[in-house]
């Protein structure tokens, strides 16, 4: 079976500082994707990254840095220099390839404020 | 990315009748489209598959007679919560993914309130 797990329940920061979301999954698959979703108040779901498991580098986008180690299972989320308009929940899911059902994890409320 | 709509953004219904929700995939063939349902400050949960001309695949735990879902086109998936019941109330959010798709697309999501 396969499970996600967002440890942090809720996490507050002050704007300008950095956030690490974290996320840890287990699945017996070996080609798999990962992804981060932001949900903001409005309930809509913001597509952020998708990884495969066969791609382990880093991804920088901007503001937003994705870590990805199989070794440890763990795909976190960093967020540099935070901003108010940056407080969402953050999910982290997980497919199997050849599936588009995702797993969620049970999201990361965070809260930036100014 | 692909533009799928949800329909109804929110709905308040009295408890005992029926509503429907509409998921919409614009631009693209939908043959797979998903239902997940988040309660208040949880996690999405996925209720079920469906692919296009075929009966829904339903996760464990889900009511298949009280949750219906028609996949009757590329395009469109509906979702009837029948004889609803304040204990569904909930966000319900669709999403639809093509042959191609590299991933799953979401619907805006619909809120329902069943008083």
């Amino acid at each position: 079976a396969q499970k996600v797990t967002q440890a942090q329940t809720e996490i507050s920061v002050v704007e300008k500082e950095d956030v690490t979301l974290d996320c840890v999954y287990e699945t017996r698959d070996t080609t798999y994707y990962l992804f981060w979703y932001k949900q903001p108040p409005s309930g809509e779901l913001v597509f952020l990254i998708r990884r495969n498991s066969f791609d382990e580098q880093n991804e920088i986008s901007g503001r937003y840095s994705w870590n990805f180690q199989k070794s440890t299972s763990s795909f976190n989320f960093t967020i540099t220099a935070s901003q108010v308009v940056d407080s969402a929940v953050y999910f982290c899911a997980l497919t199997s390839a050849g599936f588009q059902k995702l797993v969620f994890g049970t999201g990361t409320r965070l809260l930036v404020s100014p | 990315g692909a533009v799928v709509s949800q329909h109804p953004s929110w709905v308040i219904c009295k408890s005992g009748t029926s509503v429907k929700i509409e998921c919409r995939s614009l631009d693209f063939q939908a043959t797979t489209m998903f239902w997940y349902r988040q309660f208040p400050k949880q996690s999405l949960m996925l209720m079920a598959t469906s692919n296009e001309g075929s009966k829904a695949t339903y996760e464990q735990g889900v009511e298949k007679d009280k949750f219906l879902i028609n996949h009757a086109s590329l395009t469109l998936s509906t979702l009837t919560v029948t004889s609803a019941h304040p204990e569904d109330s909930s966000f319900y959010i669709c999403s639809a993914s093509g042959r191609d798709s590299a991933r799953a697309f979401f619907g805006q999501g619909t809120r329902l309130t069943v008083v």
